[in-house]
């Protein structure tokens, strides 16, 4: 166990609906990381944090996605206006030192 | 950026028999090689990771190489168990960018 809790694990919604995932990683955990992993694949980053700072963001993350760490604890992850092709796991990582990263276990999200 | 390839797609050992997977990377600044065994409706889990600085590192059954010139890194489980089925990731790291291999399906037959 990583000590990173992510809510729901599992959400079905409807094409045009907004979701929005939590992330809770460890109180020691400075950075955190969204993925997004499909079928078959390795997980694809998006987006990570340092403290609350967003410092990064992937072209994946087009402008229906938006993250936000408010007080360098959790994070959430929103989609808006869902489309079928956001259907997939979202991971969320936790980090310690400067590399290494510990997931949890994921949002299965799958849009109808 | 990174491109990160991993062979291969998938692996069928008996158990007891050793398994090796490889990866290559591109880009040469990448200086940290985690690896990831991801089980089904699992998050992944890290496993073993390596840094630029060493040529080898070993955990148990788990080993991972790494040739910084030729550019690629494997991982090498002896001793194969069934509980060792599931899907495996390489990933290599360079100033927190880290780019995924598209994994390795291991099947551990008893």
């Amino acid at each position: 166990d990583t000590g990173v809790s992510q809510d729901p694990r599992h959400k079905i919604t409807k094409r045009g609906q907004n979701v929005t995932f939590r992330c809770d990683p460890i109180s020691e955990h400075n950075r955190l990381y969204w993925y997004r992993q499909t079928l078959g694949q390795g997980p694809e980053f998006l987006t990570y944090f340092q403290n609350e700072a967003q410092l990064e963001k992937s072209r994946l993350l087009s402008d229906r996605f938006s993250a936000e760490r408010p007080k360098g604890s959790f994070s959430t992850l929103e989609i808006q206006r869902t489309e079928q092709g956001d259907s997939a796991m979202y991971l969320c990582a936790g980090a310690l030192a400067v590399e290494t990263q510990y997931f949890g276990p994921g949002t299965r999200l799958l849009v109808l | 950026g990174e491109n990160v390839e991993q062979h291969p797609s998938t692996l069928s050992v008996q158990e007891g028999d050793s398994a090796v997977i490889k990866c290559t990377y591109s880009d040469s600044a990448s200086n940290y090689f985690p690896w990831y065994k991801q089980e089904l409706g699992k998050g992944p889990q890290l496993i073993i990771d390596i840094r630029s600085n060493v040529g080898e590192k070993k955990d148990q059954r788990i080993a991972v190489t790494l040739n910084k010139t030729a550019k690629h890194f494997s991982l090498h489980i002896t001793e194969t168990q069934p509980e060792d089925s599931a899907v495996y990731f390489c990933a290599a790291s360079s100033n927190n960018d880290m780019r995924f291999g598209a994994g390795t399906r291991l099947t551990v037959k008893p």
